[in-house]
């Protein structure tokens, strides 16, 4: 069945850090692919989005490519900050209006 | 964005009671979803509630335990009943309000049971 599978964490890094946050998924097909976020006491905030293979999303200086050999759709940005510390998931969807799968989650703390 | 708003935020209850849970959207939307997010872990699907129509629920879980009741096109509630201790989590409803395959989530229910 459908799955994604994310970095396990904690992840702690200094801010002006460089981060990734590797996500692969398994489908047949070519699903949607999104990155969902979770600050501390709030609910979950789409972060970005590719919907199609060779997209690249992005937003709040994240991206992630779709790449569909590697099946993969990692997290990254350049230089994060002591406000971007939060729980962010990767997941996919098959169409609007259709169930979601999510990672497990991984769980960010940037330090100054 | 969605405005979705889902209450109680959070509630401590007894075990062997029931809780009911409210999800609240600015707009009309064809399905809403009701997830379960359990301590440390992802989100799990509980059910897929589309109105006028009995909810379709994911393996491991069953109405008896779960009912879910969706009245209108911007209105659904779950209850978690005969609560034990297991059942202690954020349960948050989500719905693509803009048609466009964008899951939006209300704020949860942080969930206790003692």
């Amino acid at each position: 069945g459908d799955s994604v599978t994310q970095m396990e964490g904690p992840v702690t890094l200094s801010e002006e850090a460089f981060l990734t946050i590797n996500c692969t998924y398994t489908a047949t097909g070519y699903p949607s692919l999104f990155w969902y976020v979770q600050y501390p006491g709030e609910g979950l905030q789409l972060l970005l989005k590719a919907t199609k293979a060779d997209d690249k999303g992005s937003n709040k200086g994240f991206e992630a490519t779709y790449r569909k050999e590697t099946t993969s759709f990692h997290l990254e940005k350049g230089s994060v900050q002591v406000s971007d510390s939060a729980v962010y998931f990767c997941a996919l969807s098959w169409n609007t209006g259709n169930q979601f799968y999510f990672g497990t989650g991984t769980s960010l703390t940037v330090i100054p | 964005s969605a405005v979705i708003s889902q209450k109680p935020s959070r509630d401590i209850c007894q075990r062997g009671t029931s809780l009911t849970i409210q999800c609240q959207v600015d707009s009309q939307v064809t399905m809403m979803f009701w997830y379960r997010q359990q301590p440390g872990q992802s989100l799990t699907l509980i059910a897929t509630a589309n109105q006028g129509s009995e909810a379709t629920y994911e393996s491991g879980f069953v109405i008896d335990k779960f009912p879910i009741s969706r009245p209108n096109l911007t209105f659904s509630t779950l209850t978690v009943s005969n609560m034990s201790p297991e059942d202690s989590s954020i349960y948050l409803c989500s719905v693509d309000r803009q048609g466009r395959g964008e899951a939006f989530f209300g704020q949860g229910t942080r969930l206790t049971v003692v």
